[in-house]
C-alpha cells in the first residue's frame, strides 16, 4: 500500500510568490495533519482535519497560510505571499480517527524562499 | 498553551553505553508517543503509552509514562550505531490534537 504522499519535494521560489504544497493521505485514513519543521522551533503542528473539516488551526502563523481539504484523498497548503522566514520542512500526517493511533509521515516537501 | 520540553538536546555517546532521553510537560497527555526521524525522512511511530505509569519494551528500548501522564522517558540498553536519529515525543489530547516535542538528537559513535 502507498503511504502518506506529498508533493513537490523540494521547491525553491523567490519572496512574494505563491507556493501550494499538495497531500494525498492514506486510503481509509479519518485525520490528516500539517506540521512545518525548522532546526529552531522542531515540529510545529499548523492544522489539522478530521473527516475533512479543519479541527484546529491556532497552529497556522498568519493570514499568508491557508489549508484546504477538499475531499478524504486530497489536501493543499498555500502560502501567499511567500516570505524568507517560511523555509522549512513541510510535512502531512494521516492517521484513522483513533486518540491513540498512530501518525504516518509524507517525506515531506523542503520550501525554500529566497 | 501545550508544551513538550525534550532533554537533553543533543547526545553523543559510545557504542555499548546506556543513555535516558526525556520528555516532559505540565500538561496532562491522553496519550503520548515516541517517534523516530532520521534526515530525509519523515518521523516514524516507535511506541504509544497510554497508561499512567505504563512501561512498554521494544528489544533495548524501554519506555516509560509518567504516573500523572504529564512526563515519559525513553532507556537505550548497549547503545549501538543503528539507534542515531532524532528522537521526538508527542502528546495527544482529548481533541486529538497531537503536538511534538522539539526532540533529543542522538549520536552513537562507533
Amino acid at each position: 500500500d502507498a503511504g502518506v504522499i506529498q508533493s513537490p519535494r523540494h521547491e525553491v521560489t523567490e519572496m512574494g510568490q505563491e507556493v501550494t504544497l499538495r497531500c494525498k493521505p492514506i486510503s481509509g485514513h479519518n485525520s490528516l495533519f500539517w506540521y512545518r519543521q525548522t532546526m529552531m522551533r522542531g515540529l510545529e503542528l499548523l492544522i489539522y482535519f478530521n473527516n475533512n473539516v479543519p479541527i484546529d488551526d491556532s497552529g497556522m502563523p498568519e493570514d499568508r497560510f491557508s489549508a484546504k481539504m477538499p475531499n478524504a484523498s486530497f489536501s493543499t497548503l498555500k502560502i501567499q505571499p511567500s516570505e524568507p522566514r517560511d523555509s522549512a520542512v513541510y510535512f502531512c500526517a494521516s492517521r484513522p480517527l483513533l486518540v491513540t493511533g498512530e501518525l504516518f509521515f509524507g517525506e515531506g516537501s523542503r520550501l525554500t524562499v529566497l | 498553551t501545550q508544551l513538550l520540553e525534550q532533554s537533553p538536546q543533543f547526545l553523543s555517546i559510545q557504542e555499548g553505553e546506556n543513555l535516558t532521553v526525556y520528555c516532559n510537560s505540565s500538561s496532562v497527555f491522553s496519550s503520548l508517543q515516541w517517534y523516530r526521524q532520521e534526515p530525509g525522512e519523515g518521523p516514524v511511530l516507535l511506541v504509544t503509552v497510554v497508561t499512567g505509569g505504563e512501561v512498554k519494551k521494544l528489544k533495548r528500548l524501554t519506555f516509560q509514562f509518567g504516573d500523572a501522564r504529564k512526563d515519559s522517558s525513553l532507556h537505550i540498553t548497549a547503545a549501538q550505531p543503528g539507534d542515531t536519529g532524532l528522537y521526538l515525543c508527542a502528546g495527544a489530547n482529548r481533541d486529538d490534537k497531537i503536538i511534538f516535542g522539539k526532540g533529543t538528537r542522538l549520536h552513537i559513535l562507533p
